[in-house]
């Protein structure tokens, strides 16, 4: 079953500390990963697809296939990235187009 | 360009009746998918269309139905609605055809069922 966890509802850190988010995934072959972000009284947005290997608001995201996770991270966490943040993955065959999403996770930056 | 939008943001109906929800492609964008948002979760994949067919479909009744536009706008119609269908729906587009494209998300209708 194709499947997306992000073991963690909350996350609490402190301004400057270095942050986390785990996302694990379910999936037979090679999907296709993001990280979408959604702030306050904002829409869904895409934060980052792994098959661009880029790094957005100094988040970066490595697809581990052999741990099949693909954890988010940043150095140093700065306020303005508290957020919800949503691990999502892309399929082939029957799931050809949809996104099938984590719970999320709620990022909270303290000064 | 406004991006994704969406009609109404709010929408309060009663068990049993029917709702229709809208969506407007980003400009350019030819593929709109429809996603369920439960409290607490994430989106949930309802159906994509493209090309004014329904191309793919979650695990959802036959409740619910879309339709799409040539100009590439979508609804989403829900019948005999259910205490459970309160949620927040998102709409996404992407560019073209091809499913590993981008998907931009409008800022979703607020459904609550009484």
């Amino acid at each position: 079953a194709q499947r997306v966890t992000q073991p963690e509802k909350l996350l609490s850190v402190f301004k400057g500390a270095p942050v986390e988010l785990k996302c694990n995934y379910s999936y037979s072959g090679s999907p296709e990963l993001f990280w979408y972000v959604q702030y306050s009284r904002q829409r869904l947005q895409l934060l980052l697809r792994h098959i661009s290997r880029e790094s957005i608001k100094g988040f970066t995201a490595d697809l581990n296939k052999g741990e099949t996770s693909f954890h988010l991270k940043k150095p140093f966490a700065q306020e303005e990235d508290s957020a919800m943040y949503y691990c999502a993955l892309i399929g082939y065959g029957g799931s050809q187009g949809n996104l099938i999403f984590g719970k999320g996770t709620k990022l909270s930056v303290k000064p | 360009d406004a991006g994704v939008t969406q009609s109404p943001t709010h929408l309060i109906k009663t068990r049993g009746q029917q709702v229709t929800l809208r969506c407007s492609p980003k400009s350019g964008h030819d593929t709109v998918s429809w996603y369920q948002q439960a409290l607490g979760q994430g989106p949930q994949f309802i159906f994509q269309y493209y090309e004014e067919e329904e191309r793919q479909r979650g695990n959802f009744p036959d409740r619910f139905s879309g339709h799409q536009f040539p100009n590439y706008s979508s609804e989403l119609n829900v019948n005999a609605l259910l205490l459970g269908d309160s949620a927040l729906y998102l709409c996404a587009s992407s560019l073209s055809g091809e499913w590993r494209d981008t998907q931009y998300f409008g800022p979703g209708t607020r459904l609550t069922v009484l």
